[in-house]
């Protein structure tokens, strides 16, 4: 069992904007503004998107934010194409020695 | 150009040794963490350690304490994952990523695929 929880699977039509969500505790997600968001394509390795909960990359669209309230963060696709069909994850700096804990993985449908 | 170049595919049978290695480049190695993160077949991805290049501050998922170990040779910007005693249940593909100062990551290998069958 993972520590951060996500949704297993979210969809949405072309053009419309999705959400997914990322739900910690205070010791994580809810202590720290050290929020990560990453897309994985199949076979590919994984990409950062959102890092800091709502900073993007240089050279990642806009059309993908991040945000926070209380011990949830969230990532929004806003404008959905077909091209962000994928799993997305969820990480989160952590008080406990690991320091760093992951989400199970959502994945992305793109109708 | 940042870089992480990891080690090909392996074949091994249960309870051989491995070791493989996360080649850094186009950055200040010692500067960053390196992390190392395990997906296997169909599944997610799994956080395993992390080690600071720096002074060799080294962490580990609880999942993976005693299973693993996580080094690093700074001389040749390369960090490494290893295995004592290998068991088919490692079979997985295996990354390693750069951490930034929030331990994100930002820049990642292209994985090493390790097949353990007897």
């Amino acid at each position: 069992q993972s520590a951060l929880t996500q949704p297993a699977s979210v969809s949405g039509s072309p053009g419309q904007s999705i959400t997914i969500s990322c739900t910690g505790t205070s010791s994580d997600v809810g202590g720290y503004n050290y929020v990560s968001w990453y897309q994985q394509h199949p076979g590919k390795a994984p990409k950062l998107m959102i890092y800091d909960v709502t900073n993007r990359p240089s050279g990642v669209s806009n059309r993908f934010s991040g945000s926070k309230s209380g011990n949830t963060a969230s990532l929004t696709i806003s404008g959905l194409q077909a091209e962000d069909e994928a799993d997305y994850y969820c990480s989160s700096y952590t008080s406990s020695t690991t320091l760093v804990v992951f989400g199970g993985g959502t994945k992305l449908t793109v109708l | 150009e940042v870089q992480l170049v990891q080690s090909g595919a392996e074949v091994k049978k249960p309870g051989e040794s491995l070791k493989i290695s996360c080649k850094g480049s186009g950055y200040s190695f010692t500067s960053y963490w390196i992390g190392w993160v395990r997906q296997m077949p169909g599944k997610g991805l799994e956080w395993m350690g992390i080690i600071y290049l720096g002074d060799f501050d080294t962490r580990y998922s609880p999942s993976f304490q005693g299973q693993v170990t996580i080094s690093a040779d700074k001389s040749i910007s390369t960090a490494y994952l290893q295995w004592s005693s290998l068991k088919a249940s490692d079979t997985a593909m295996y990354y390693c990523a750069r951490g930034g100062y929030s331990y994100f990551l930002d820049y990642w290998g292209q994985g090493t695929l390790i097949t353990v069958s007897s």
